[in-house]
């Protein structure tokens, strides 16, 4: 029973426009989100997190946004450069600190 | 400042060979975790330490795999004897307490024939 979900396994955009990845929880335990970022042949590496009292968090093309009703989170990437692409996971943790990821969306930005 | 370090980066065994992974964190973190990751999946929790002490094993298949960090810094992840389905890429992870923002190592691909 997959607790972090990101529903598309793959994402195409055009470079300078914007990138939209998306991610779904089912616990409500849930305080703190992650997004980490992978290359090939590299390990992920944080990217940007949000904490439940928020609703945003920007850092500079990044910004993530927190729907608690929705159970729902999404990383905006503004403007896309083809160096963001990447796989792309979202990750969660409870308040008892085990962090869970999501399968990952793979995004390519065409130049 | 250097980041998590793994080895071997990759390794190919046949079946029921034992196989051995080492991790040396960033320095001054005290918290260590093993993950688990299979092709086209996000990675999956084996184990976590805080310093010395396991204190999430919860998902460590106990009856081929073992894991031990000595003196609260290196850890080695076992596995005796490897199956097929253990091929995978093992990663290892380490933060400053449990802020969530886990550093990583490249990971080890293990390929068992």
């Amino acid at each position: 029973d997959q607790q972090v979900k990101q529903n598309s396994p793959s994402l195409s955009v055009q470079e300078g426009r914007i990138s939209i990845l998306n991610c779904d929880y089912t616990n409500s335990m849930f305080d703190y989100f992650l997004w980490y970022k992978k290359y090939p042949a590299e390990g992920p590496t944080f990217l940007i997190s949000i904490s439940s009292i928020k609703d945003k968090n920007e850092d500079g093309r990044f910004t993530v946004f927190l729907n608690k009703s929705a159970k729902h989170l999404s990383l905006h990437i503004v403007p896309s450069q083809p160096g963001d692409s990447a796989v792309y996971f979202c990750a969660a943790r409870p308040s008892y600190d085990k962090v869970i990821f999501g399968p990952g969306t793979s995004l390519s930005v065409i130049p | 400042e250097a980041g998590v370090v793994q080895s071997p980066r990759y390794k190919i065994i046949e079946k029921k060979q034992p196989v051995a992974f080492w991790c040396n964190p960033i320095s001054g973190h005290n918290t260590l975790y093993w993950y688990l990751q299979n092709l086209g999946q996000g990675p999956e929790l084996l184990i976590r330490y805080e310093n010395e002490e396991a204190v999430d094993d919860s998902q460590l298949p106990k009856d081929r795999f073992s894991a031990e960090r000595l003196k609260g810094v290196d850890s080695t992840l076992k596995i005796q004897p490897a199956e097929l389905g253990d091929s995978a890429v093992y990663l290892c992870a380490s933060s400053f307490g449990s802020t969530g923002e886990l550093f990583f190592g490249e990971g080890s691909r293990l390929t068992v024939l």
